[in-house]
């Protein structure tokens, strides 16, 4: 099946520092991307969706100067996470998609501790 | 209430039960995927439904288009069965993925 990588697969960093995580569909060519967080015992949460060439669409209530996402090409979309502070450490997912199709295939997740 | 409701929350067996676990949801629907979360976090699909069953292994998904209701079902569990199950369905005014809170399944040897 489809294969999506994320880069790191964890993080440590001190506030105030940014973080970038990357997302890769290794075998396909994904136009849509979505990025997830996820809370300890909470469903993930849709953060963005981002389209390749064109700006992220932000869910409601994710600020998008402190999340900023990046797919400047069909198989990579990058998440940086500006000035971090501890209520950011999360657990972030990305998922892709091949043009309008329903099926989603899921990256392995980059958990972020910020000190 | 939530759009994606799953049962049990959390549920615990012995080695070689089967298992069910539930998804009804209330909105219009693409599609629903099953899911598989392990304790190190990284999302493995299972399976993806539109309509019917479908079966790979031991697991095997049914779907109920009109009953809004789908369930996953693994026989002769096994503890690396142990996982966190999430149903999420896909909305057919978007393609965004709406989730259930997930299922812990133990299966204990």
């Amino acid at each position: 099946g489809a294969v999506v990588s994320q880069h790191p697969s964890w993080v440590i960093c001190k506030s105030g520092t940014s973080v970038k995580i990357e997302c890769r569909s290794l075998d396909f060519q994904a136009t849509t991307m979505f990025w997830y967080r996820q809370f300890p015992k909470q469903s993930l949460m849709l953060m963005a969706t981002s389209n390749e060439g064109s700006k992220a669409t932000y869910e409601q209530g994710v600020e998008k100067d402190k999340f900023l996402i990046n797919h400047a090409s069909l198989t990579l979309s990058t998440l940086t996470v500006t000035s971090a502070h501890p209520e950011d450490s999360s657990f972030y997912i990305c998922s892709a998609r091949v043009g309008e199709s329903y099926e989603q295939y899921f990256g392995p997740g980059t958990r972020l501790t910020v000190t | 209430k939530n759009e994606v409701e799953q049962s049990p929350q959390n549920l615990t067996a012995q080695e070689g039960e089967f298992i069910t676990i539930n998804c009804s949801y209330s909105v219009g629907i693409s599609a629903l995927h099953w899911l598989q979360q392990h304790p190190g976090g990284g999302i493995v699909s299972l399976f993806m439904l539109s309509s019917g069953k479908k079966k790979h292994g031991r697991l095997i998904a049914t779907i109920n288009i009109p009953e809004k209701h789908s369930s996953l079902h693994i026989t002769a569990s096994h503890p690396r069965d142990s996982a966190v199950y999430i149903c999420a369905v896909l909305g057919d005014s978007n393609y965004q993925l709406i989730w259930g809170a997930g299922t812990k399944l133990i299966i204990k040897p």
